[in-house]
């Protein structure tokens, strides 16, 4: 147990259609991020939220929307996205943002595949 | 740019010592972390270094010299279940984190 559920685990889409990806952490954290996860690639992060506010958006294209409702809760809205987009969605918390030896936990993924 | 380099595939026998290497090139640095992360799942905290030396927890232990860029993941006594992807990832003087591509340890019994 992770404390940070992610729902769907698969995703399986077309490129006109429009889905959502959702994370739960059950840790009182107050920081919640989305990774991109390639193969063979360094995490890429796109978004991060602080006491729900979003402090981050990595260059993400505008077909993936961000939404943290509370602190606790996290989606990711996706629509017309590319074969490119394929990929392990990751969500993670922490206590706080970032400061030295802050540590992540993550969720076990969404896997997508943009057909 | 800022690079985190690792090799990208390592094989070892259960029951032998594996070491995992690192080496970073980033924009100051404020921490070297070790994840574990097996197929399909979440990855896991394994480790964290900001001075130099050796910190052991177990059967695993991590090294850091901050002079030489370089970081290691010492794996001892392996189990089947070590076979994992090993992610390195370093905090920039920004408290980024930049995070390598991972090694997949295959152990072999």
């Amino acid at each position: 147990e992770t404390g940070v559920t992610q729902t769907p685990r698969h995703l399986v889409m077309g490129m006109t259609n429009k889905k959502s990806l959702k994370c739960e952490q059950h840790l009182g954290h107050n920081a919640m991020y989305w990774y991109k996860q390639s193969a063979k690639k360094p995490l890429e992060l796109m978004f991060v939220y602080n006491f729900k506010e979003q402090t981050e958006n990595n260059s993400v294209p505008s077909r993936f929307s961000p939404e943290c409702p509370n602190s606790s809760h996290l989606f990711l809205h996706l629509h017309t996205l590319q074969p490119e987009d394929s990929a392990l969605y990751l969500c993670a918390s922490s206590q706080d943002l970032g400061t030295g030896n802050e540590k992540l936990f993550f969720g076990s993924g969404t896997q997508l595949s943009v057909l | 740019g800022q690079n985190i380099d690792q090799p990208t595939e390592m094989t070892a026998t259960e029951g032998a010592i594996v070491q995992i290497n690192c080496t970073y090139q980033t924009s100051g640095f404020n921490g070297l972390f070790w994840y574990q992360q097996h197929a399909g799942e979440a990855p896991t905290f394994l480790s964290y270094n900001v001075l130099d030396g050796l910190e052991e927890k177990g059967r695993f232990s991590s090294f850091l010299s901050r002079s030489k860029g370089y970081s290691y993941l010492l794996l001892k006594e392996l189990q089947m279940k070590d076979s994992a992807s090993y992610l390195c990832a370093v905090r920039d003087s920004n408290y980024q984190l930049i995070w390598g591509a991972g090694t997949k340890l295959i152990i072999k019994p």
